[in-house]
């Protein structure tokens, strides 16, 4: 089946622009995570989701960030007046909540790059 | 979840097996040790995991000391395509849906 999908799969932006990050998890996975990547280094958790719910937050690095999950499917990552520093990787992940192991299947990712 | 060490880069010869450590000392009780790998450009990709009993799938096999304090995860025989970042964490599992804390991870080169 497919797995996890993200778009875009590269996006540029400026400095003090909007940008929005959209995760379709595997579908019947109700848990999905955010994880940002910088270079070099392993990835950081920023949000996950139970359901429509987001049950822990505590990754976002400030308020410009911020994510929904409204249906309990799509996820998007919204980042408000972009800084060069958010340039990065975003990866989104998903796994069946309750699962022996929760196992994370990860997408592709989203390269972000803030000139 | 407790903090694990590892070598930060290795090479391996095509077709040998490569045995990756990681130290988890610090380890509890009820804390599974997880593999994950990533390959250049790609997300990171489930390996293995176990909790105190040597695991094998059809990708690797984990050996965890009797102590539970490291382990190794053994590739029988690599590839280039194993070719990766390979990334060794620990962390409460069985039904609980709590994130991943990845560290630097161990580069592993094959060579042709």
């Amino acid at each position: 089946g497919a797995g996890v999908s993200q778009t875009p799969s590269n996006k540029v932006t400026e400095k003090g622009k909007y940008v929005e990050l959209r995760c379709d998890p595997i579908s019947g996975h109700t848990a999905l995570y955010w994880y940002r990547q910088s270079l070099g280094q392993g990835p950081e958790f920023l949000i996950y989701f139970q359901g429509t719910g987001a049950a822990d937050d505590s990754g976002l690095p400030n308020d410009r960030f911020f994510a929904v999950r409204p249906e309990g499917s799509v996820s998007t990552l919204k980042i408000q007046r972009t800084e060069r520093g958010d340039s990065a990787m975003y990866l989104c992940a998903s796994s069946v909540f309750g699962t022996s192991g929760s196992e994370q299947f990860f997408g592709p990712g989203t390269r972000l790059t803030v000139l | 979840d407790a903090k694990t060490t590892q070598p930060p880069s290795m090479d391996c010869a095509e077709g040998r097996a490569a045995n990756l450590p990681c130290n988890h000392s610090t380890i509890s009780g009820n804390e599974y040790v997880y593999w994950y790998r990533q390959i250049h450009s790609q997300g990171p990709q489930y390996i293995i995991h176990g909790l105190k009993n040597n695991e094998t799938n059809e990708m690797a096999s984990l050996i965890i000391t009797e102590d539970r304090k490291s382990s190794t995860l053994i590739l029988p025989h690599a590839t280039l395509r194993d070719t990766a970042v390979y990334y060794c964490i620990v962390r409460v599992a069985l039904g609980s849906a709590r994130q991943l804390t990845f560290g630097s991870g161990t580069q592993l080169t094959v060579l042709p």
